[in-house]
């Protein structure tokens, strides 16, 4: 059974350019969340999404929006890119909203370098 | 404020050479705390769930205990393979969102 799938794997954008990145969770899991890890920091939350529908936010400008497919596949766009949103993206999937007895389960992540 | 941080920042250690992670943690409503292990550019790995106070998980060379306040991964004899970053996080609430500590990293030697 296939795992959490990302694409692309590696990106490299230019300055104010837009990025779309894309998610498909493992075959059953509803939710998807989406996280931005930097360098040498643990993951940070952007976003979670149920049933297609936004269920929580961290604490990211907006130019960061994303939104979940009838499959539960996922996109995450971002605007006008800064050099700062340069990191690692990672999604994770989960049956439900709630807690996971076997954890939330990652991708690979999609590394963003922004020149 | 949710706040979870791990320490050391890293450690290393010789093979066969146990020791213990930190991770404290403030938390309104905690749901449950988890450790995760990562490989240099892959995606954490899911290793344990704990739910309350007094609850331990053991998974081969780690066992993970949980208190009101933080949570131990303790590594037992470790191998070279063991080498990663190790991730602690926090559910709180009744969103999906995980709040993760810095990280430990894990550097075991033959």
């Amino acid at each position: 059974d296939a795992g959490v799938t990302q694409s692309p794997t590696h990106l490299i954008k230019t300055r104010g350019q837009h990025v779309t990145l894309r998610c498909s969770p493992i075959s059953g899991h509803k939710s998807v969340s989406w996280y931005q890890q930097v360098l040498g920091q643990g993951p940070q939350f952007i976003f979670q999404y149920y049933e297609k529908e936004e269920r929580g936010r961290g604490n990211f400008p907006d130019r960061f929006s994303a939104r979940q497919f009838p499959n539960y596949s996922s996109e995450l766009n971002v605007n006008a890119l800064l050099l700062g949103d340069s990191a690692l993206y990672l999604c994770a999937s989960s049956a439900n909203t709630g807690t996971a007895n076997y954890g939330y389960t990652f991708g690979s992540g999609t590394r963003l370098t922004v020149v | 404020e949710d706040q979870v941080t791990q320490s050391p920042e890293a450690l290393r250690l010789q093979e066969g050479e146990s020791s213990s992670l930190n991770c404290s943690y403030t938390v309104s409503g905690l749901r449950g705390l988890f450790w995760y292990r990562q490989d240099p550019g892959k995606g954490p790995e899911f290793l344990f769930t704990l739910y309350s106070a007094g609850e331990e998980k053991e998974k081969e060379r780690l066992k993970a205990t949980l208190t009101k306040k933080e949570s131990f991964l303790h590594i037992t004899a470790p191998k070279p393979e063991d080498s990663a970053t190790y991730l602690c996080a926090v559910q709180a609430g009744n969103t999906g969102k995980l709040i993760f500590g810095q990280g430990t990293t894990l550097q075991v030697k033959p």
